[in-house]
């Protein structure tokens, strides 16, 4: 299986600021990448597939990049809504593996 | 606008099966893969397993063994079975929809059901 880590665990924040994760991967995948943000009591959400392309009605401050085994998902500026967990997934080989998660703070 | 709407027991005891079912609303059924994965606090996301409109199956070699996935396309639903459930079995399962591959990429879930607590406990 491919492992998936993230980091940093958790970020506090404010409102306005820049925040990038990183999410890496133990072996290549062709960068099919996927990103959600999961808020508590609920299921997760796609921001991005494929690493860098922006799922339909998600806001222009979320943004991927990276290929191979390293991956970012930034947040432009933040906004107090976008506080929630953020996964990342390698979404072309079986079985699919998602990463452990990074809790987003607001300060 | 899709919805996925799941149901199922939520207490099971030790060796039971865990039994949920998955209805797709408001969409179609075919031209996806209907997928289920399960949250716990331990293991986080898992991806379980998912089936198509045509019955093609992909399986998470982790739990193959006792898992079976089935759909009625009558009813736009898909089902999951797993067998002899344990306390390490305990966690929120999803439905959730992928559209495949395709030349040009690969996608994540964009469709998700609400969640369904499941606890293992004798």
């Amino acid at each position: 299986d491919i492992q998936m880590t993230q980091s940093p665990s958790s970020v506090s924040a404010s409102v306005g600021d820049r925040v990038t994760i990183t999410c890496r991967a133990s072996q290549s995948f062709n960068n099919w990448l996927a990103w959600y943000q999961q808020k508590p009591g609920k299921a997760p959400k796609l921001l991005i597939y494929a690493a860098s392309s922006l799922q339909s009605g998600v806001p222009s401050r979320f943004s991927g990049s990276g290929s191979g085994t390293d991956f970012t998902l930034t947040i432009s500026s933040l906004q107090p809504e976008d506080s929630a967990t953020y996964f990342c997934q390698q979404a072309n080989i079986f079985p699919f593996t998602f990463g452990p998660g990074t809790k987003v703070d607001i300060k | 606008q899709v919805q996925l709407q799941q149901w199922g027991a939520g207490l099971l005891k030790p060796s039971e099966t865990l039994s949920l079912t998955c209805t797709v609303y408001g969409g179609s059924f075919s031209g996806y893969y209907w997928s289920w994965i399960r949250q716990s606090p331990g293991k986080g996301l898992e991806w379980i397993e998912e089936i198509n409109h045509s019955g093609s199956v992909n399986s998470n070699p982790s739990l193959k063994s006792r898992v079976t996935i089935s759909l009625d396309t009558s009813r736009n639903q898909f089902s999951l079975k797993l067998t002899s459930v344990t306390a390490a079995d305990t966690a929120v399962y999803y439905c959730a929809r992928r559209k495949p591959c395709d030349v040009t990429s690969c996608y994540g879930f964009d469709q998700w059901g609400q969640g369904i607590m499941v606890t293992v406990s004798s």
